[in-house]
């Protein structure tokens, strides 16, 4: 079965840090982009990052460049995002999707880890 | 950045209506259009991608049509468990966008 699930989440003060992790199974993980895709507490859906397969193009949206991270390890079937500089807007269930090739949709999640900004 | 609008941003229909959902591009985006369905406390599912293909294990009342910068989202025969939130998203650049979001209530 093809399964990712997130973790790491936590309450971390504003201005700090947090590392996430998305463990992958049931697929082959190094033929995959993969994505962190984030919902604050009652809204929408908003993209984060994207690493492609071999890590040879990573994307971040605006708000996270230079203070997100993402990464992976095709070795351990695991996909990180490193969150420093926190602010309470970052407060958000994180998903890790997955993504065939360009063009196509996010046709895997996970269950969304939880990252509170708090003080 | 490609925007996309979605309307309505709510509704409530009966068991057994059609619901119709649009979603429209701020630019031309062919057919690179994906659909979600995101239950309470759940994580988003695939229903449509490319405009129009079924997403596998989705049920047949669930179709897409459109193409460049107008997409629609039918669900026909409405049933209890479709209560949810729709997004649509688009692939055809980085970053991929989403609509604000359709929630379906059930009269």
């Amino acid at each position: 079965e093809v399964q990712l699930a997130e973790s790491g989440g936590d309450l971390v003060n504003p201005g700090g840090s947090l590392r996430l992790s998305c463990a992958a199974s049931g697929f082959t993980f190094s033929d995959y982009t993969m994505n962190w895709v984030r919902q604050a507490p009652g809204k929408g859906l908003e993209w984060v990052s994207s690493i492609s397969s071999s890590s040879s193009y990573i994307y971040y949206a605006d708000s996270m460049k230079g203070r997100f991270t993402i990464s992976r390890d095709n070795a351990k079937n695991s996909l990180f995002l490193q969150m420093n500089s926190l602010r309470a807007e970052d407060t958000a269930v994180y998903y890790c999707a997955r993504v065939f090739a360009s063009g196509s949709p996010f046709d895997c999640w996970g269950q969304g880890t939880l990252v509170t900004v708090s003080s | 950045d490609i925007q996309m609008t979605q309307s309505p941003s709510s509704l409530s229909a009966s068991v057994g209506d059609r619901v119709t959902i649009t979603c429209r591009a701020s630019q031309n985006i062919t057919r690179y259009l994906n659909w979600y369905q995101q239950k309470p406390g759940k994580a988003p599912n695939l229903l449509i991608y490319a405009a129009s293909s079924l997403q596998s294990g989705v049920p047949s009342r669930f179709s897409g049509s459109g193409s460049g910068t107008d997409f629609t989202l039918t669900i026909n025969s409405l049933q209890p468990e479709d209560s949810a939130a729709y997004y649509c998203q688009q692939s055809d650049s980085i970053p991929p966008t989403f609509g604000q979001g359709t929630k379906v209530e059930i009269k």
